[in-house]
């Protein structure tokens, strides 16, 4: 079965940092580019982040280029995201998705809230 | 950044009944236009790419159209299981953005 599982959220103050992982599972993981998305409570679909199946290529939303980090270890099939930095308005369920052709594959998700 | 507006935000309709969705871009993202359905509590779930090809497990009553900055989902008859927000994304340039959601409700 092909599956995607977010672990590493949790609740941080404001200013803090949370690493977020995405296990990959049922496909050729190093074959596939990855992204993050997130979404705030009752709102819509954020996409933050990129990176391609090399490692080679990313791209940043502006919300949250220079404070979070997208990595992948294909020899773990897993899927990272360092969040530094974080804000209040960083809160939300954060998804890893599979890109091919548009995000064809979904995790859970894990929330992130960030209070004080 | 290409903005993607759907309309309308909500739409109520009875079971059995056609529901037509759109999405416009604020510039043409060529045929690059995906949909996806999201339920309460759940992830996002691809139904449509390519503006009109169904994703693996799609029921034929869920069909896309359009190309450039015009986009529509349609689906023929409402079931019970499609009662859910939809979103429409583009993926032709960075950074990939979202449309606002519509929500099918029941009527």
């Amino acid at each position: 079965e092909v599956q995607l599982v977010e672990s590493g959220g949790g609740l941080v103050q404001p200013g803090g940092s949370l690493r977020l992982s995405c296990a990959a599972s049922g496909f050729n993981f190093p074959n596939y580019d990855m992204n993050w998305v997130r979404q705030a409570p009752g709102k819509g679909l954020e996409w933050i982040s990129y990176l391609r199946n090399d490692g080679n290529s990313l791209y940043y939303a502006d919300s949250v280029r220079g404070r979070f980090t997208i990595t992948r270890d294909n020899s773990k099939n897993t899927l990272y995201l360092q969040m530094n930095s974080l804000r209040v308005e960083d809160t939300a369920v954060y998804y890893c998705a599979r890109s091919w052709r548009a995000f064809d594959v979904w995790g859970q998700g894990t929330m992130v809230t960030v209070s004080s | 950044e290409i903005v993607m507006t759907q309309s309308p935000a909500t739409l109520s309709v009875s079971s059995g009944e056609r529901a037509t969705l759109s999405c416009r871009a604020s510039q043409t993202v060529s045929m690059n236009l995906a949909w996806y359905q999201q339920k309460p509590g759940q992830a996002p779930r691809l139904l449509i790419f390519s503006a009109s090809t169904r994703a693996t497990g799609i029921p034929a009553r869920f069909s896309g159209g359009g190309s450039g900055t015009e986009f529509t989902l349609t689906i023929s008859s409402l079931q019970s299981e499609d009662f859910a927000v939809y979103y429409c994304q583009q993926y032709y340039n960075w950074p990939r953005t979202f449309g606002q959601g519509t929500k099918v409700e029941i009527k």
